[in-house]
């Protein structure tokens, strides 16, 4: 079935750093991978998604590769800030037949970001 | 656009009763509706899926008597937990999509935190 890993967290970057939050994949057939995030006391947003390999899904300034050789979905920022402390999940999205539309989630890493 | 709200978004239960959460897609036509389970510091846990005006599927482990799913129209679905127990405290996500080119993308509430004393 399908699975999603996720880099165990939480971490912990002062403003301005670089983050990376890690994200592999198992599925059947070509799902859809996405990037949710969470903050403090809200509900799932999505923030970014890619549709095919290859594709780069980009925004906020976040960006993530559909990497299907390493069956890979990395999460980037060149430049934190503090407002992006939150909890996020990579997910992917089940490709065809029954399970249509069904999103498997990783286990999400919490992002604090200080000052 | 793409707005779907739950409601309430907190509710605290006496064990033995029953809780109806609602969600409802604001601004489109939600033709499936997703209902998750979320454990304190957890990933999301899929429930079951409905679809307007179909029986829900749900996921392996789930009781349908318990939590009871209705999807009476293309903006409103709502699930009941009947007899609520203190295991079944826990914070509870619909997500809605609108199928078309965007079929695969899903649209969260903010979640009910639902307290079983």
């Amino acid at each position: 079935g399908n699975s999603v890993t996720q880099m165990e967290g939480p971490v912990t970057l002062s403003e301005e750093a670089f983050l990376t939050i890690n994200c592999t994949y198992t599925a059947t057939g070509y799902p859809s991978l996405f990037w949710y995030v969470q903050y403090p006391g809200e509900g799932l947003q999505l923030l970014l998604k890619a549709t095919k390999a290859d594709d780069k899904g980009s925004n906020k300034g976040f960006e993530a590769t559909y990497r299907k050789e390493t069956t890979s979905f990395h999460l980037e920022k060149g430049s934190v800030q503090v407002s992006d402390s939150a909890v996020y999940f990579c997910a992917l999205g089940s490709a065809g037949g029954t399970s249509y539309g069904k999103l498997t989630f990783g286990q999400g890493t919490i992002l604090t970001v200080h000052p | 656009g793409a707005v779907v709200s739950q409601h309430p978004s907190r509710v605290i239960c006496k064990s033995g009763t029953s809780v109806k959460i609602e969600c409802r897609s604001l601004d489109f036509q939600a033709t499936t509706m997703f209902w998750y389970r979320q454990f304190p510091k957890q990933s999301l846990m899929l429930m079951a899926t409905s679809n307007e005006g179909s029986k829900a599927t749900y996921e392996q482990g789930v009781e349908k008597d318990k939590f009871l799913i209705n999807h009476a129209s293309l903006t409103l679905s709502t699930l009941t937990v009947t007899s609520a127990h203190p295991e079944d405290s826990s914070f509870y996500i619909c997500s809605a999509g609108s199928g078309g080119p965007a079929a695969d993308t899903q649209y969260f509430g903010p979640g009910t935190r639902l307290t079983v004393l």
